[in-house]
């Protein structure tokens, strides 16, 4: 069975400090994709980042980079000098046929000014 | 704008009722995928279509039902409705799924549904 885990309900974060959201999963297919998605209070789902099982580098996407450890299962997402805008909820997810999506219960992150 | 819109964006009704949500996927994809999302149960996958045919279950309701038309548009029906049904939900699509785990979803604004 699939499944993503994201331990931390709420974060916070001082105003141009770095964050780290932690995300790990568990499938045992050796191919999947693992995505993170931020949802703002206005409510749509923004698409950030990708990270595939058989990539050997991080993903990086601007001040968004994804701490891929295979071994521990784990994709967390660092978010780089943090801004007001940041606020939002952060998905997790994971996906192993390119079908269904496996989503986490999410983190709120706030940003403290 | 991620290209996928969805309509209506809110919907109230009453318990009991039947609605329709529609949703029309970027140009070009021909995966469709709906969520629900409620407070307490997170993002919850319902079903996906592809080119018209049902591709993957997940949590969906014997009351609840969609389909995809030949146009690709899609819509989720929702029946005999219960104040527990009242949640957002998001429609996505994405390119062709098969062709690799790479698939990001492109996920529409959402339709609040409010069951009174």
């Amino acid at each position: 069975a699939q499944k993503i885990t994201q331990t931390q309900p709420g974060m916070f974060v001082q105003e141009k400090e770095a964050v780290t959201l932690d995300c790990t999963y568990d499938t045992s297919d050796p191919s999947y994709g693992l995505f993170w998605y931020k949802q703002p209070s206005s409510g749509e789902m923004i698409f950030l980042i990708y990270q595939g099982s058989y990539d050997q580098q991080n993903a990086t996407e601007g001040r968004y980079s994804l701490n891929f450890q295979k071994a521990r299962k784990s994709a967390n997402l660092v978010i780089s000098a943090s801004q007001l805008g940041d606020s939002a909820m952060y998905f997790c997810a994971m996906s192993v046929t390119g079908n269904q999506f496996y989503f986490g219960t999410g983190t709120s992150l706030t940003v403290i000014p | 704008d991620s290209g996928v819109t969805q309509t209506p964006k809110h919907l109230i009704t009453a318990t009991g009722q039947r609605v329709t949500l529609r949703c029309s996927p970027r140009s070009g994809d021909l995966s469709v995928y709906w969520y629900q999302q409620s407070l307490d149960q997170g993002l919850q996958f319902l079903i996906q279509y592809y080119n018209g045919e049902e591709r993957a279950k997940g949590n969906i309701l014997e009351r609840f039902s969609a389909q995809q038309f030949p146009d690709l548009h899609s819509e989720l029906n929702l029946s005999s409705l219960e104040l527990g049904d009242s949640a957002l939900y998001f429609c996505a699509s994405s390119a062709n799924p098969g062709q690799g785990f790479y698939n990001e979803q492109f996920f529409g604004p959402g339709t609040r549904l409010t069951v009174l």
